[in-house]
């Protein structure tokens, strides 16, 4: 029953490798977001679906950067070439739909990625 | 553009005496506000927000905040401190418009509470 579910909680990867985090979503939850917390800072936020759909992926950093929902459910954020600077916690977060009363809605957190490029 | 700012890198302050963590913010339009607390190694949890009505708004684990539109802030409070609650605490703000939706968040506060 549960809250968003992330996996791996822990990822090591070499630089130049591809990489793959999973989100589980809130049953129901029609919004999906990503962010990403790095060492000391606040989460920035990454990317957010409504359903199936990218809505906004103005905060990917690079091209190297792309995220998937294809049935409105999970998501996988997917690195490509990974650098060191891509060393970070990736945290998902999932709401209800921002809909009439959607601005009530607030966001849940999953426990988070925790990726680190050596 | 939203931002918020939270001017204290760490907090502490000895069990039972009362808390504030510091929270300003810049917006245009109506400000939503929220505030999240994260242990170590778990994710952000929600402990309250603001939309509009009353400015003294109560969240969870007896922790409340004060929205004050003059001075433009938004700071967390909680009458007796617990050891517990030694934490990082996070205030956002809401940007959402027709093709967006996201949470803007501060640098972070550790709150340390000493026994």
């Amino acid at each position: 029953g549960a809250g968003v579910s992330q996996t791996p909680s822990n990822k090591v990867t070499e630089k130049g490798k591809y990489v793959e985090l999973r989100c589980d979503p809130i049953s129901g939850h029609t919004a999906l977001y990503w962010y990403r917390q790095s060492l000391g800072q606040g989460p920035e936020f990454l990317i957010y679906f409504q359903g199936t759909g990218a809505a906004d992926d103005s905060g990917l950093p690079n091209d190297r950067f792309f995220a998937v929902r294809p049935e409105g459910s999970v998501s996988t954020l997917k690195i490509q070439r990974t650098e060191r600077g891509d060393s970070a916690v990736y945290l998902c977060a999932s709401s209800l739909s921002p809909g009439t009363s959607g601005t009530r809605n607030e966001q849940f957190f999953g426990p988070g990625t925790r990726l680190t490029v050596l | 553009a939203q931002s918020v700012a939270q001017p204290e890198d760490q907090v502490n302050v000895a069990e039972g005496n009362p808390l504030t963590v510091k929270c300003t913010y810049s917006v245009s339009g109506n400000p939503y506000l929220f505030w999240y607390v994260q242990y170590p190694n778990r994710g952000l949890q929600f402990l309250l927000k603001y939309i509009t009505g009353d400015n003294l708004v109560k969240g969870s684990y007896g922790f409340e905040a004060e929205f004050n539109k003059s001075q433009t802030s938004f700071h967390l409070k909680k009458p007796s401190a617990l050891v517990s609650d030694s934490a990082l605490y996070f205030c956002a703000v809401r940007s959402r418009s027709y093709n967006t939706d996201k949470l803007i968040f501060g640098t972070g506060t550790r709150l340390q509470v000493f026994p």
